[in-house]
Order: structure tokens, then sequence, then C-alpha cells
């Protein structure tokens, strides 16, 4: 079974504080995904990465950014927590954009930040 | 602009009573359509993904559908045990592109 591993299910940060989520999959998917979920918005994009090294912006990227040194791992870095990054945090993966069936994404079981 | 609309966003059902949730798209050449289900404080889930007109899927009680332009997922005599948020998300034709997630629909069946 695919396994997406993130590191916390619960965070809580003051704001101005640097902020690591880290994610881990164990499926060798060359796509991972950052997201967050807030009620009555849904699942909002914020950055995705199809290689090592390689990012891209989703739809809410500003104040956050990403690290992927190695294919599994994929970080997610708030610079300077604010109160308005309070929210539940998901990461997925996926493998490379061949057939459709290997569009499917895989997601962690979240991590709920609080940033006080 | 891409997007995807679900209704209801909210949906309560008796044990027994089937219903349908919709999930409307505008995404031009759709490549496909991936249906999800989401337990609170949990991620989401993956069930089916649908590939072009007409085409069916079914697990257990579920059962998802897709036409040109809209997708529903049926629930046949649903069991508390249901309730959750489903989820639907569609995959553009651009290769390397993410997918266009709903809103979802949150799901209570009660006994």
């Amino acid at each position: 079974d695919v396994k997406v591993t993130q590191s916390s299910r619960y965070l809580v940060k003051r704001t101005g504080e640097k902020v690591f989520l880290e994610c881990v999959q164990d499926m060798d998917h060359e796509n991972m995904f950052w997201y967050r979920q807030d009620p009555g918005l849904g699942l909002r994009l914020i950055y995705f990465s199809y290689d090592v090294k390689m990012k891209e912006k989703g739809d809410i990227p500003e104040g956050y950014s990403v690290s992927r040194e190695k294919k599994e791992r994929f970080s997610l870095i708030l610079e300077s927590a604010s109160t308005n990054q309070t929210s539940m945090y998901l990461c997925a993966s996926s493998l490379s954009d061949g057939t459709l069936a290997k569009n499917i994404q895989y997601f962690g079981a979240g991590t709920r930040l609080s940033v006080l | 602009e891409d997007q995807v609309t679900q209704s209801p966003e909210a949906l309560r059902l008796q044990e027994g009573e089937s219903s349908s949730l919709n999930c409307s798209y505008t995404v031009s050449g759709l490549r496909g359509l991936f249906w999800y289900r989401q337990d609170p404080g949990k991620g989401p889930e993956f069930l089916f993904t649908l590939y072009s007109a007409g085409e069916e899927k079914e697990k257990e009680r579920l059962k998802a559908t897709l036409t040109k332009k809209e997708s529903f997922l049926h629930i046949t005599a649903p069991k508390p045990e249901d309730s959750a948020t489903y989820l639907c998300a569609a995959q553009p034709p651009q290769a390397g592109t993410a997918l266009i997630f709903g809103k979802g629909t949150t799901l209570s069946v009660s006994s």
C-alpha cells in the first residue's frame, strides 16, 4: 500500500516562528503536493513538485516555500508564521503523468497547525 | 477558468435512504474525474477514477457515473459508516498539472 507520512498530526506555533512541515512517501512517486484545507474553502493547492529540486506554485503560494532535496521527501516551510496560516495541511503524492491511472493522488493524514 | 462545483454542500439521510451527490465541472479536455472520501481529521482516501463519459464504477454501496459535464456519486441504502465528506477532482488535459478539487459534500447518515 502507498504510504504518505506527515511528521506531525498537531502543531502549535507562535506568530513569527519559522515552521517546517515534513512529508515522506514510500512509493517512489515523482509528484508531491502540499494543500491547505479550511472550512468552506475546500482543498487549496500551495505548491507541488514533479521532480527532485523542482517546484511549481499552486493557487496560494504566498507566505510559503518548499524544499525537495530527495525524491521521497517534500517539505513545506512557513518563513514567518501568521495567524491566518492556522489550518489543516495535507501532503499528497502521485506517479508521473503517464497513464491517467497514475495521476491518483495519495494523501497523508494531515497536520493541524495552530498559530497563536 | 477550470472549475469543479459540488452540490449539495451538506446532505442528511436516514439509514437506507438512497441519494446522489453531484459534481459539475468546466474543464476542457478533461482527462479524468476522481472521487475521494474524507473522514473528520483524516486525509482524503481515493475511491474511483472515471475516464470517459458513460463510464460507471461501483464499490459496495457507492456507484460513480460520468457525463460530459458532471459526475454523480450514487449512494444506495446508506449506513451510518458512510458518513464522511466526499470530494471530487478533475484532471486537466495538460501534462504536469495538479488536480482541481471541489469543496466537497458532507454526508451524514443517521440510524
